[in-house]
Formats: C-alpha cells, sequence, structure tokens
C-alpha cells in the first residue's frame, strides 16, 4: 500500500538555524499538508498546498516558515530562524483530490528539537 | 469546522466492544462526520467518515444519531493495537483543501 514517507525522522538543530523538512507524499496524489504537534498537545494545522501554491494557512505559518515542491515528488517545509517553541513532530499528509470525503494520509513524522 | 466534543480518555478490556462517542450540536447540513486516531509515536489514521447513515469498514463502524448531533465509533472487538488517541473533526463539504481541526480526542486504554 503506498504511503507518505518523511526525512529525517530525527532533527536536532541549535536555535537561530534553518532547517529543510521533507516529505514525499503518495505518488498520485494532488493536495499536500503540514501538521504539527507539541509534545502532549493537540495536531494543529499549518499549511495546505496545491498547483505549487498555498491554499490555506493557520496563524502558526508566519513567515519563517515556506513550503515548496522542487521536483515532483518532495515536499518540503522550511523553518528559517529555528526558536525552542518550535520543537515539536512535523506531520506530512497528501490526499488524491478536493472531495470531502477523501481522506488525508499521513506520514511518520520529523520530530524537530531545537535547543 | 464545527466543534466536537469527546471524553478525554476510555478504557476497555481486550477483545470487547467499544463504543467512543462525539457530541457535535451545531453540526450543519452539509458536514461530514470524519473520525482519524493516533497510535503512539505515529501519524494520525483516517478510521471512517459518514454524513447520515451509518457506516461499516474492516477497521469500525460509525453510527449516526438520527438528527446528527452526535455519532458514535464502534471498534467490534478492540485489540492492543486498538490503544490510541481517536478524533472525531468536522469536515464542510466546500471546505476544499482545508487542513483537518484536531480537537484533543479521546485517548483509549485497552486493558489484556
Amino acid at each position: 500500500e503506498p504511503e507518505v514517507t518523511q526525512t529525517p525522522s530525527h532533527q536536532v538543530t541549535q536555535m537561530g538555524q534553518e532547517v529543510i523538512l521533507r516529505c514525499v507524499p503518495i505518488s498520485n496524489h494532488l493536495y499536500f499538508y503540514w501538521y504539527r504537534q507539541i509534545l502532549g498537545q493537540k495536531v494543529e494545522f499549518l499549511v495546505s498546498f496545491y498547483n505549487n501554491e498555498i491554499s490555506e494557512k493557520s496563524e502558526i505559518f508566519d513567515d519563517q516558515f515556506s513550503v515548496e515542491r522542487p521536483d515532483g515528488s518532495n515536499f518540503t517545509l522550511k523553518i528559517r530562524s529555528t526558536k525552542l517553541e518550535d520543537s515539536a513532530m512535523y506531520f506530512c499528509a497528501s490526499r488524491r483530490t478536493i472531495r470531502p470525503t477523501d481522506t488525508q494520509y499521513f506520514g511518520p513524522g520529523t520530530r524537530l528539537t531545537v535547543l | 469546522d464545527a466543534k466536537t466534543t469527546q471524553p478525554n480518555s476510555m478504557e476497555s478490556n481486550e477483545e470487547e466492544p467499544v463504543h467512543l462517542p462525539c457530541n457535535h450540536s451545531t453540526i450543519s447540513g452539509t458536514d461530514y462526520i470524519h473520525w482519524y486516531r493516533q497510535l503512539p509515536s505515529q501519524g494520525p489514521e483516517y478510521v471512517i467518515h459518514g454524513l447520515t447513515s451509518n457506516v461499516n469498514n474492516r477497521m469500525a463502524s460509525l453510527a449516526i444519531a438520527e438528527d446528527r448531533k452526535s455519532s458514535t465509533l464502534i471498534l467490534h472487538r478492540a485489540t492492543l493495537r486498538d490503544a490510541a488517541v481517536y478524533y472525531c473533526i468536522l469536515r464542510d463539504v466546500g471546505g476544499g483543501a482545508d487542513g483537518l481541526t484536531f480537537g484533543k480526542g479521546t485517548h483509549l486504554i485497552i486493558q489484556p
């Protein structure tokens, strides 16, 4: 069964450094998402992406964040200057169509630790 | 997305049925009811969804109240692997590419 993959599984970085989290969505999917989950808290939506542009973004997704689909398979989340509070699990998800009955498939996540 | 209310946690025994409730009293006529779950240290995964009628799939059943103000996810025979946080999420038919709005969900504990 096809699945969403994410790399790395764990990223440790120093405050102020840039990080890029990578995702490979399911191959025939058209809609891509990033979510984050701070330890012990709920999963929070960050951004959705379709047709090479952002469809929707939350208040969390400020100018420090950016997303890109650099080629036909990868989908990346960049945090320009990491802060301690960016430490969280980051989940990528993809979805084949825009139909409300269509489900999102999540990756296993990248644990980001900012020191 | 309209708000949902779920118990913080529930406990059940292995191989017994589990009924996970969700209240959504402000649901609109165009909201689908979706359930996702998150196993420990994993990303969320889809479980089931419905609009008005009860639904069954290989993972679970979804029972939707006639007035649609509540629903119940039914695991017919819980296993230890079903221990997870279960999320009830409403998705508007016009939601487009909108992200999912997760609440705190119900933490399901399965006793052997």
